[in-house]
């Protein structure tokens, strides 16, 4: 059972504003990936983490950063919010088969 | 880059009818393939998978075969209910552990 969390599950904020978004497993795996999905998109991957470092990055702007933590949590930071940055994020872990096992979402409405 | 077509949506059937959704790939390696399923107002899960070239993935009643020679990945069920309306994705997963995503298509079945 990965039980993948994600908070907050919705939020609003306006442009220019920063926001974290966070994301923990129950059962601690050492891979996890954010990826945004626009309305009626499929996923984009931004990045991934291993061990705490950054290990594969998509094609997103510097101002979306992360962190992953020894207890495996991770955040994912975005600066400068933009309109064009509202979407639903998806935290997921990797499994040692190499499926990933995704959370619920945070839907981050920019306004 | 490596990257995935499939069918756009929306599709709607009629509940026992048929399911085909075409999904074909991009890569220059030999990624994983699989298909995710999202229902509504909730994040991706994993329907099924395979990692090499003829093996076949199945899971509630889903197929799906991994063909190399026509890089093709079709999503299949003989037999659908009400309750496979969802958004379906096609991914793979390529030598950087990228995954990659479908644009999604949306499944609607009728009673």
């Amino acid at each position: 059972e990965t039980g993948v969390t994600q908070s907050p599950t919705h939020l609003i904020k306006t442009r220019g504003q920063q926001v974290t978004l966070r994301c923990s497993s129950q059962s601690g795996h050492n891979t996890v990936s954010w990826y945004q999905q626009a309305l009626g998109q499929g996923p984009q991957f931004i990045f991934q983490y291993y061990r705490e470092e950054e290990n594969g990055r998509g094609n997103f702007p510097p101002r979306f950063s992360g962190l992953q933590f020894p207890n495996y949590s991770s955040e994912l930071n975005v600066n400068a919010l933009e309109l064009d940055d509202s979407a639903l994020y998806l935290c997921a872990v990797r499994q040692n088969t190499g499926e990933l096992f995704f959370g619920e979402g945070s839907r981050l409405t920019v306004l | 880059g490596d990257s995935v077509t499939q069918m756009e949506g929306p599709v709607t059937l009629s509940e026992e009818a048929f399911l085909t959704i075409n999904c074909t790939y991009t890569a220059t390696g030999y990624p994983s393939l699989f298909w995710y399923v999202q229902y509504p107002g909730e994040g991706l899960q994993l329907l099924l998978k395979a990692t090499k070239a003829d093996d076949k993935g199945s899971n509630k009643g889903f197929e799906a075969t991994y063909r190399k020679e026509t890089t093709s990945f079709h999503l299949e069920k003989g037999s659908v209910q009400v309750s496979d309306s969802a958004v379906y994705f096609c991914a793979l997963s390529d030598r950087n552990n990228d995954m990659r995503f479908g644009a999604g298509t949306r499944l609607t079945v009728k009673p």
